[in-house]
């Protein structure tokens, strides 16, 4: 079945830059996903991708699609302590459920 | 758009008892989804209804667990009884991508989600 996977921890300096990965099984997938968790709080659509694209940009959002590797990451610029959450990258399977990872948790260090 | 909206947002309650969720989608969504998350098992989608017709129940882990979505605008996920490995984050999702649409850009719009207690 599909899978998405995500490592667990991320922790940056306020300012740096911080580059969250994610890997997918199904290259069937149309469409890939950013959602972010602050706590007490329901999943937050950040971006998408479609499969045909290699990259996206959104202000301080980048996302970067390897379709060959199944492949996805999130750069995100200027990290400030705002960005400190749970990040869940997520897949489209074809029946149009969502796949999502377990989360890598952003701290960003004053 | 006041969103998805889930209700109540915390529930505690003892074990054996009835639990019921609710979840009122964004208006003009034909999709809803329910999860749950643990720590242990992160986000599982239990169950998944297009158009009030329930498509992919296969997430729902026991028949304790039912979910009914009577019109567009409502749905509830029910445990009886319940037990306490049942605490976690219950999220209600809507979206308006369905079967033979090709809207998956849309994504999911998820609610602030209900903390259970099950003591």
């Amino acid at each position: 079945g599909e899978d998405v996977e995500q490592s667990l921890f991320l922790s940056v300096r306020e300012g740096d830059s911080s580059v969250i990965n994610c890997t997918y099984t199904d290259s069937s997938s149309t469409y890939l996903y950013w959602y972010k968790q602050e706590p007490g709080a329901g999943l937050q659509l950040l971006t998408y991708i479609f499969s045909n694209m290699d990259m996206k940009q959104d202000q301080r959002l980048t996302v970067l699609l390897n379709k060959k590797d199944k492949h996805l990451s999130l750069r995100i610029a200027d990290t400030q302590t705002g960005d400190s959450a749970i990040y869940f990258c997520a897949e489209m399977d074809s029946s149009y459920k969502l796949i999502f990872g377990s989360g890598t948790r952003l701290l960003v260090r004053p | 758009d006041a969103g998805v909206i889930q209700s109540p947002r915390h529930e505690v309650t003892e074990m054996g008892q009835e639990v019921t969720l609710r979840c009122k989608p964004i208006s003009g969504h034909n999709s809803l989804f329910w999860y749950r998350q643990t720590m242990m098992r992160g986000l599982e989608l239990l169950i998944y209804f297009n158009n009030n017709v329930p498509i992919d129940d296969s997430g729902m882990p026991e028949d304790r667990f039912s979910a009914k979505m009577p019109n567009a605008s409502f749905s509830t996920l029910k445990i009886q009884p319940s037990e306490p490995r049942d605490s976690a984050v219950y999220f209600c999702a809507s979206s308006t991508v369905g079967l033979g649409q090709l809207l998956a850009n849309y994504g999911y719009t998820f609610g602030s989600g209900t903390r259970l207690t099950v003591v």
